[in-house]
């Protein structure tokens, strides 16, 4: 069965601190993507970044960094320097082959000033 | 560039009133179309995605129905509404893609519904 855990239901921390978002994912399939979407408090989901499952290289865009291992079936999302714009309900997701995504619960990221 | 447009952003009706949310892309060509509900505090749920003109497909059983009667045009609809359909609801595209589901979706802003 495909699945997605974010077992960090939520997760409070101060401004300027690191954290880092977990994500675990079940699949059979050898070929799979994963995905990471934000939701702000306004609601839109916003997309952030794609991987395949044959690239395991780590991917860093300004604060925001994505650690894919495989071997753990882990997609871990960090971001460093957190901010108070950084608060949202991030979520983690896996591509299924029938055109759906396998979502997990979502992690409330709360940054404090 | 493309842009998505969901209709209306909150919504407030009475059990057993009818239902009827859109949803357009503009943009694109014969996008992949989906319907999702985020009951509060929780994750996603899909109810409803489309390859295609008059092509829908349903996961969860209950009493919405999808239509989508242009390439670009999705709508969310029931007949009468139950207070269990309250909730956040949030129509999504992609590209088309063959085989696995490789391309993000890109969401709209979401229409929020309480049912009273």
């Amino acid at each position: 069965a495909q699945k997605v855990t974010q077992a960090q239901t939520e997760i409070s921390v101060v401004e300027k601190e690191d954290v880092t978002l977990d994500c675990v994912y079940e699949t059979r399939d050898t070929t799979y993507y994963l995905f990471w979407y934000k939701q702000p408090p306004s609601g839109e989901l916003v997309f952030l970044i794609r991987r395949n499952s044959f690239d395991e290289q780590n991917e860093i865009s300004g604060r925001y960094s994505w650690n894919f291992q495989k071997s753990t079936s882990s997609f871990n999302f960090t971001i460093t320097a957190s901010q108070v714009v950084d608060s949202a309900v991030y979520f983690c997701a896996l591509s299924r082959s029938n055109y759906q995504l396998i979502w997990g619960a979502g992690t409330k990221l709360i940054i404090k000033p | 560039s493309q842009t998505i447009h969901q209709w209306p952003a909150t919504l407030v009706q009475p059990v057993g009133s009818p239902l009827s949310l859109e949803c357009t892309v503009e943009g694109t060509s014969n996008p992949n179309l989906y319907w999702y509900r985020q009951a509060a505090g929780r994750g996603l749920q899909l109810l409803f995605y489309s390859v295609g003109i008059g092509q829908i497909s349903s996961e969860v059983p209950q009493n919405l129905s999808a239509s989508r009667p242009q390439d670009r045009q999705f709508i969310l609809s029931s007949k009468k509404l139950l207070l269990s359909d309250s909730g956040f609801y949030l129509c999504a595209w992609s590209i088309t893609s063959t085989g696995y589901n490789n391309q993000p979706q890109h969401f709209g802003d979401g229409t929020r519904l309480s049912i009273l």
